[in-house]
């Protein structure tokens, strides 16, 4: 099984409406991440969870809230968003964090197929 | 100047060309990721690569560490390589992956 596996596919929510995006992955990573990718853009990183605990935030705003239950699970708990976050919600998962200095890196990275997020 | 820069942004071919696409980066990096990512959203891994060349199926991808470039080439394109393609670069210096703005490639039938 080499599939991420991300719910919903759509979401179409209000400003005040709280929600979740859920990712799941079986292949024994212990990495999982969420990138925002807007139209015609690269993928952003918004976090980086490393051994179920979050070890990157890149700044994020805390509307956007991650949670991590265990090793094979991603939520993205959503509440009073802005129709800018409307975007694309990748996302992905890998053996283990990338390390720096290059050594033992084992980065590469397992997507899912996204949920397509709608702020009115 | 990006750190990553991709070309061409946009391709467009007919079925059974040879494609290439470029990419350079300015950063030290221990390893390169080529992605391809279809209408709809999910994004595949295709390559990730530290040096020399690696083949897929009809897939290329060969990196020059001294030059700081890279290149993905399809052989005998098909309509159902029409995708971006991304091309993403570990630092050495850095624990993200920074990306190329991407290459929209139509192949016509």
């Amino acid at each position: 099984d080499t599939e991420v596996t991300q719910t919903p596919k759509h979401l179409v929510m209000g400003m005040t409406n709280k929600k979740s995006l859920k990712c799941e992955q079986h292949m024994g990573h212990r990495a999982m991440y969420w990138y925002k990718q807007k139209a015609k853009k690269p993928p952003e990183l918004m976090f980086v969870y490393s051994y179920e605990k979050l070890s990157i935030n890149e700044s994020v705003p805390s509307r956007f809230s991650p949670e991590c239950p265990n090793s094979s699970l991603l939520n993205l708990h959503l509440h009073a968003l802005q129709p800018e976050d409307s975007a694309l919600y990748l996302c992905a998962s890998s053996f283990s964090v990338w390390e720096s200095g290059g050594s033992g890196y084992t980065g590469e990275l397992f997507f899912g197929e996204g949920s397509r997020l709608t702020v009115l | 100047k990006n750190e990553v820069e991709q070309s061409p942004q946009n391709l467009t071919a007919q079925e059974g060309e040879f494609i290439t696409i470029n990419c350079s980066y300015s950063v030290g990096i221990s390893a390169l990721h080529w992605l391809q990512q279809h209408p709809g959203g999910g994004i595949v891994s295709l390559f990730m690569l530290s040096s020399g060349k690696k083949k897929h199926g009809r897939l290329i991808a060969t990196i020059n560490i001294q030059e700081k470039h890279s290149s993905l080439h399809i052989t005998a394109s098909h309509p159902r390589d029409s995708a971006v393609y991304i091309c993403a670069v570990k630092e050495t210096s850095g624990s993200r992956l920074t990306f190329g703005e991407g290459t929209q490639l139509t192949v016509n039938p």
